[in-house]
């Protein structure tokens, strides 16, 4: 498989708990992307990676968030001291240097906090 | 403000039967629009993506339409099957720089039944 994938596919933790996951882009994609997104909505942009910089964030990125990715391949995201407002589904998506940038999402991870 | 608006929120309809689904967006600069199908607990995938240029696109039974003058785009689903019961998201990438943002509106979930 070629896609974007991402792991745990599900993680439930109780609140106060810190959390990490993990997104393996497609190979040859520099951009990669990590949103958030909660039912009944569409995702909202958290963070973006081009290559190994973090080029920009939102200002839904708390202090609590963090996010890596060390050698411009795979990408973290943690959650500090989790909160149970995040509960949410955590989305990773990568393109690829050139074109209309189109955006190719892995499966996501759905995060539940107790 | 960078918006994106889908209606309707909600649509349930008969196997066989089609539908369209509406797309407003007040987003500039623009580049370009895309429809995303997410079904339940899984990332978006793509099913269109249109420029500024373009009217239409279709992608087997599901054609888009674009006017760039109005600021609306619908996606035409034909001949439904129950697979197609998803939520189907409006994206709109907005240029900056040298970089993309994208705008997502908040999905329409469509349930089809047979």
């Amino acid at each position: 498989d070629t896609g974007v994938s991402q792991n745990p596919r599900h993680k439930i933790t109780k609140r106060g708990q810190n959390v990490t996951f993990r997104c393996d882009p497609i190979s040859e994609h520099n951009r990669l992307y990590w949103y958030r997104q909660t039912l009944g909505q569409g995702p909202e942009f958290l963070t973006y990676f081009q290559n190994e910089a973090q080029l920009e964030k939102s200002r839904l990125l708390s202090d609590r968030f963090s996010a890596e990715r060390p050698k411009g391949s795979f990408s973290t995201l943690e959650i500090q001291r989790t909160e149970q407002g995040d509960s949410a589904m955590y989305l990773c998506a990568s393109s690829p240097p050139t074109g209309t940038n189109e955006q190719f999402f892995g499966p996501g991870t759905r995060l539940t906090v107790l | 403000k960078n918006q994106v608006e889908q209606s309707p929120q909600s649509l349930i309809i008969l196997e066989g039967k089609n539908c369209t689904l509406q797309c407003n967006y007040t987003v500039s600069p623009f580049s370009n629009l895309r429809w995303y199908k997410q079904d339940t607990g899984r990332g978006p995938v793509s099913l269109t993506i249109m420029t500024f240029s373009e009217n239409t696109k279709s992608n087997g039974r599901y054609t888009a339409t674009l006017d760039a003058d109005t600021k609306q785009s619908s996606l035409h689903i034909t001949a439904s099957q129950l697979s197609d019961s998803a939520s189907y998201i409006c994206v709109v990438s907005l240029r900056m720089d040298s970089s993309y943002k994208l705008i997502f509106g908040s999905g329409t979930r469509l349930l089809v039944r047979p």
